[in-house]
This record gives structure tokens, sequence and C-alpha cells, in this order.
């Protein structure tokens, strides 16, 4: 079974430009998760999706960052206009089902902002 | 709110060393504990966890203690490979609420033959 992948592996892109980031979940898994590390700090996060829908948001650090799910398989994260601060390595995981079962990560992107 | 504390890397270390990394929380309640790894070009992976007090979680040598009179949650292996070498996450997730980790800064750990 294929584990979640991410694509691109790393970006490097100019201040201002934009970037999309994205997330294939393990095929059946409905909750999917975005997290953000930037350099030497905690691993934060940024959204969950249950399927389609955005079930918290409450981590996403402003509104240059947009995710969407259509049809809650793949997810996209897009920034936009990108700033320096965005740099860091942006990690994509997905569960199945609920409670406490496991999340799966990806091996991340790696943005880098100059 | 919730937060963990993870010792500072890099840990250098020779083949077969000992490891200790050490790792605190603060939280309400009674939170479930995981250590995550990341291996170079990998995803992070569940190491282990433990899910309540005195609970002893461990995996592929690896072993971490829940202790609430301390609130720590250190990772300890007896002999240390160059294949572990890795970066180690120490996390903690509430039961009652999402179930989203809440992160330590990550250790990296950089075994020598």
């Amino acid at each position: 079974e294929a584990g979640v992948t991410q694509f691109p592996s790393h970006s490097v892109i100019e201040k201002g430009q934009t970037v999309t980031l994205r997330c294939d979940p393990i095929s059946g898994h409905d909750n999917l998760y975005w997290y953000r590390r930037v350099m030497g700090k905690e691993i934060k996060f940024l959204l969950h999706f249950v399927k389609e829908s955005k079930q918290d948001e409450s981590g996403m650090p402003n509104n240059r960052f947009l995710a969407e799910r259509t049809g809650g398989t793949y997810s996209t994260l897009k920034v936009q206009p990108a700033e320096l601060e965005d740099s860091g390595v942006y990690f994509c995981a997905s569960r199945h089902g609920t409670g406490l079962s496991e999340q799966y990560f990806g091996p991340g992107t790696r943005l880098t902002v100059t | 709110g919730n937060s963990v504390t993870q010792m500072e890397g890099p840990v250098t270390l020779s083949e077969e060393a000992f490891l200790t990394i050490n790792c605190t929380y603060t939280a309400t309640g009674y939170p479930s504990l995981f250590w995550y790894v990341q291996y170079p070009g990998e995803g992070l992976q569940l190491l282990l966890k433990a899910t309540k007090a005195d609970d002893k979680g461990s995996n592929k040598g690896f072993e971490a203690t829940y202790r609430k009179e301390t609130t720590s949650f250190h990772l300890e292996k007896g002999s240390v490979q160059v294949s572990d070498s890795a970066v180690y996450f120490c996390a903690l997730s509430d039961p009652g609420g999402s179930y989203i980790p809440t992160f330590g800064r990550g250790t990296s750990l950089i075994v020598h033959p």
C-alpha cells in the first residue's frame, strides 16, 4: 500500500511568487492534515480536512495560505504571495476513521523563499 | 495550552552507546504521549506511544515511560546503531480533543560507527 506522498520535495521561489504544494493521502483515509516546521522549531498544525470539508483551520497563519481538497482525495496548499517567513518544511498526514488511530506522515515539502 | 519541551540537539554518539533524549510536557488533563522519528528523506513515523501514567512504550529497542509526577516521557535506547540516526520528535495528544499532536522541536541524533 502506498504511503502519503507529497510533491514537490523541494521548492525554491522568490518572495512575492506563488507556490502550490500537493499531498496525496493513503487511499481511503478521510482525515488529512497539514503541518509546518520552521527551521529548528516545533511542527505546527495548520489545518484538518475530513473528506472535502475543513474541520479545523485554526493553525493557518494568514489569508495568504489557501488549502483545498476537492473531491476528498488529494489536497493542495497554495501560498500566494510567498513571504520569507513562509520558508520551512510542510508536512501532510492522513488518518483513517475516528478515535486515536495513527496519523501517517508524508516526507514533507521543503519550501525556501528567497 | 499544551506544550512539549525536548533537549536541544544534535546528539552525537558512537555506535553501541546509551541514548537518552529528554522530553517534558505541559498539558491539562491526561494526554497521550508519543515519540515520532523522521529518517533522512522520509516522513515522520510513530515510534512508540503511551496513553496513561506509568505506561511504557517500546519499539525497535527504544523505550519511554509516561511519568505523570515529573511530566516527562524520556526516550532511551541501550545500544544505538548508525541506522538510528534521525530526528526524534516528542509529542502529546489530548484524547478528549481533536487528536492533533502537539510536537516538540525535534532532536537530531547522529550515530558514528
